[in-house]
This record gives C-alpha cells, structure tokens and sequence, in this order.
C-alpha cells in the first residue's frame, strides 16, 4: 500500500464547474499537507499548505483535512480552463523533512 | 515565493556521454536540495537528497556512482548523470528548502522548472 493514495484521473470538467480533488494517506506521523500544481513539463508549483484539520480558503482554491480518516481534500471553485494541470497532493511528518506524493491527478477544464 | 532555476531545461546526449543538470536557489539559501526523477504521466520519484558542504542520501535502488550529486554551495547543487544510457531519458527536477520561510510553520520545497534529458 502506498503511503499516500491519490485517484490519478484524468478528470475532465467544464469551465466553471466546482472540482473536487483528493488524497489519502496512511501514515499517522504527516502532519504537514500541500497540494502541488504542475503544468505539462513544467516543475510542480506550490498552491495550498495546511497543518491542522480544517479548512484553509485561498481565493478559488479550498484545502480541507481531517485528520481522522487521514483524507485531504482540494477544492476549485469556478474552474477556468487555466486550471488544467496535473495536481499533486503531498505530505510530510515534518522531521523526516522529505516530501511523499500522490500521483497526481490530471485535471482538463474545458472552455 | 522563493525562486528555483534550473539549466539546462532540456538537453539530448549520446548514450555513454555524462550531463550534468544545475540547480540553484535565486533568492534564497537553501542548505538542502532535493532531486527527484519523473517519467510521463507518473509522479515525483525521490532520487537523493543534497546537503550543502556533505555527502548525499541517496534513495534505495538510485545508483549513486551513476547519479552524482554535488552541492557545493547554499545556492547550487549539481546532478551528473554519468554514462547516460536510453534509459535514463526522463524529467529531472530539483527543490530545495528555504529554512528562513517563516510565512510556514515547516520548510516547504519549491522546485525548479525541471530538465528534459532524452539519451539516444
């Protein structure tokens, strides 16, 4: 079992549709959660860092955590066709201070 | 956010010639970098992990003789690919951590914009 499960689509949605993005992850110890963007051969571009469970709002985009079920969640409201991309969820007990990935999911928002 | 550049961005070799890939920290210092390997449609492979002034930590199964890691400074670190063969072709790209970012309550990675080597 990998340590951090992540449904790699591809997930295509039309523009302005709300996108739900998830990860999961086995390992009590990741305290630390980030979702990743990456364009098509580019590097991965951070988006959204969260700790504690909850929610954490940054203009479209919504990172949620629950610590309890180990489930990490990214939301994109109004997705515009810019939106697409690869997404990356990632984790990190802090200490080991190495990241662990989800595979990634590629999101197509259509026009 | 901090700034990681990568050279070359693409590069194509013969097989059994040597490259090396840079990575340097723009604005920041970073003491440590990371390199990680990515193949089409999959994710970030951790490859080995750079620390200034010492030894790398390679990852199991990466061939640290073959994947050469230097970092020689705060702001560079070096990857040589020696002997490349075919199946070396991939996405290389580097991070690396800014330990003064204290808008995060931990060191998060940036990465570099990746480099294309294609080994024929």
């Amino acid at each position: 079992q990998k340590e951090v499960e992540q449904d790699p689509g591809p997930l295509s949605v039309p523009e302005g549709a709300i996108v739900s993005l998830n990860c999961t992850y086995s390992n009590s110890a990741f305290q630390y959660f980030m979702w990743y963007r990456q364009y098509s051969r580019k590097g991965p571009e951070l988006l959204m860092y969260t700790y504690s469970s909850g929610n954490k709002e940054d203009g479209r985009f919504t990172a949620q955590v629950d610590k309890s079920s180990k489930y990490i969640s990214l939301f994109i409201r109004d997705s515009q066709p810019s939106d697409s991309a690869t997404y990356l969820c990632a984790t990190t007990s802090g200490s080991a201070r190495q990241l662990t990935f989800g595979s990634g999911t590629q999101l197509t928002v259509l026009p | 956010g901090a700034v990681v550049s990568q050279h070359p961005s693409r590069v194509i070799c013969k097989s059994g010639t040597s490259v090396k890939i840079e990575c340097r920290s723009l604005d920041f210092q970073a003491t440590t970098m990371f390199w990680y390997r990515q193949f089409p449609k999959k994710s970030l492979m951790l490859m080995a992990t750079s620390n200034e002034g010492s030894k790398a930590t390679y990852e199991q199964g990466v061939e640290k003789d073959k994947f050469l890691i230097n970092h020689a400074s705060l702001t560079l670190s070096t990857l040589t690919v020696t002997s490349a063969h075919p199946e070396d072709s991939s996405f290389y790209i580097c991070s690396a951590r800014d330990p003064l970012d204290r808008a995060l309550d931990t060191d998060t990675q940036y990465f570099g914009p990746g480099t294309r080597l294609t080994v024929l």
